[in-house]
């Protein structure tokens, strides 16, 4: 029930258009929804995040869709360039105790390539 | 304002051997969490340090340990070691949770 099932486990867009990265969980209890850009070697970067309190959230080309009732969240990159090429991670959050500080439940990843 | 470090960039250690991974917070930070990233896989939660206290801990064995400085950088220490302790160790840091983790570029760890 801690898991977040993440698709497709690799993506391959032509510059200039839409990707798409799907995300499923069970755990009510998340109740915030990061997604990361890691690129080789380097750490995840936070790209967006949203609340369940929110249907959908934008910065600049990057866009989350939120579905409370489905328990789905996807992230939809517009325009898609090169430089987007990296593995991004959706990710939720549970507290670790009542009122307390929380973790991060990550998927597995979607590796997405941007071809010229 | 820096950013979350981590020493070394890289390690090899053999199996049964001891390590101990560091971690400096970002500016402000005071709490510290380490996930443990396999190849080909998301982060997964190790523990969390908060005032110098453990303050939570996921699905890892007690030969992975922690600590944390009156200045907010972290250790992690894995004792007998694994194969399948080969991984990438990531640091991450925060004031208040509830507006991200800054992640350090982590530790990438194999052991022989």
């Amino acid at each position: 029930q801690q898991q977040v099932k993440q698709s497709p486990q690799s993506l391959i867009v032509q510059k200039g258009g839409i990707s798409i990265i799907n995300c499923a969980y069970e755990n009510t209890a998340f109740d915030y929804f990061p997604w990361y850009q890691q690129f080789p070697g380097k750490g995840p970067a936070l790209l967006i995040a949203i609340r369940p309190d929110v249907s959908e959230k934008k910065e600049g080309r990057f866009t989350i869709s939120f579905n409370k009732s489905a328990k789905q969240f996807s992230l939809h990159i517009m325009d898609s360039q090169p430089g987007d090429s990296a593995t991004y991670f959706c990710a939720a959050s549970v507290q670790l105790w009542e009122g307390g500080s929380e973790k991060l439940v990550f998927g597995k990843g979607t590796k997405l390539t941007v071809n010229p | 304002e820096t950013g979350v470090t981590q020493s070394p960039t890289h390690l090899i250690k053999t199996r049964g051997q001891q390590v101990t991974l560091r971690c400096s917070s970002q500016s402000g930070h005071n709490t510290v969490s380490w996930y443990q990233q396999a190849l080909g896989q998301g982060p997964q939660f190790i523990f969390q340090y908060y005032r110098e206290e453990e303050n939570g801990r996921g699905n890892f064995p007690p030969r992975f340990s922690g600590l944390q400085f009156p200045n907010y950088s972290s250790e992690l220490n894995v004792n007998a070691l694994e194969l399948d302790d080969s991984a990438l160790y990531l640091c991450a840091s925060s004031l208040i949770w509830r507006g991200g983790y800054t992640f350090g570029s982590g530790t990438r760890l194999t052991v022989v």
